[in-house]
């Protein structure tokens, strides 16, 4: 299996501001994603995090507001910009092991709260 | 496009008691099916998968679920219900379809455990 770990666990943010969260998982992995789960919401993907090159995005997610960067296989970030309380949210990163495609491990979650 | 559909954003059942929680997914491609775990403040947590092979699956925590191609289900059950078992359960879907995989969560289902 894989840990993941996410930093900072939770933030409260002043609108306007920017966030940047990290993820780090223990073990190589080929894949990594960031998920936004809203209160009382299902988690919605955002993007996946792809090694060396620019994130893929999901419909509705854009590289300006949620930049992503994975500089190695075990690393990345996402930061939220210029945020409004509608971004208060959970934000959790995922990864899927190399050779395991059929299971994703997840961190624990950063909790987000804008003013 | 795949999706997952989950009957019930709360359930109440008693200690003892069986849990069924129900989840009906569309996809285009055979899928891979999974049960996850949410307990309050963490992340989540696989209960079950399924990818091929036996239709009833095992799971920790003494949870299972089977795969019904012809009902498009993948329901989750536990013959009694524990007061450690109340937490937000989500289904999700994942293929490989345009080269990646991606998963899709259910809107999920909190599970109430009363003494």
């Amino acid at each position: 299996s894989a840990v993941i770990s996410q930093k900072p666990s939770r933030d409260i943010c002043q609108r306007g501001t920017s966030l940047t969260i990290q993820c780090q998982v223990d073990s190589q992995v080929t894949m990594m994603f960031w998920y936004r789960q809203q209160p009382g919401q299902s988690l919605t993907l955002i993007a996946t995090a792809n090694q060396g090159s620019e994130a893929t995005y999901e419909s509705g997610f854009v590289i300006d507001k949620f930049p992503i960067s994975r500089p190695n296989l075990t690393f990345s970030t996402l930061t939220v910009s210029n945020m409004s309380p509608e971004d208060s949210s959970i934000y959790l990163c995922s990864s899927l092991l190399a050779g395991r495609y059929n299971e994703q491990f997840f961190g624990p979650g950063t909790r987000l709260t804008v003013l | 496009a795949q999706s997952v559909t989950q009957l019930g954003s709360h359930v109440s059942v008693s200690e003892g008691a069986l849990v069924l929680l129900r989840c009906n997914y569309s996809s285009s491609v055979p899928p891979y099916l999974f049960w996850y775990v949410q307990y309050p403040n963490q992340g989540l947590q696989l209960l079950l998968k399924y990818t091929t092979g036996a239709t009833l699956v095992k799971g920790i925590n003494g949870f299972e679920a089977e795969f019904k191609k012809s009902e498009t289900s993948f329901h989750l059950t536990k013959p009694s219900a524990h007061m450690s078992d109340a937490a937000e359960y989500f289904c999700a879907v994942s293929d490989f379809s345009g080269g990646y995989q991606k998963v899709t969560f259910g809107t999920g289902t909190k599970l109430q455990v009363i003494p």
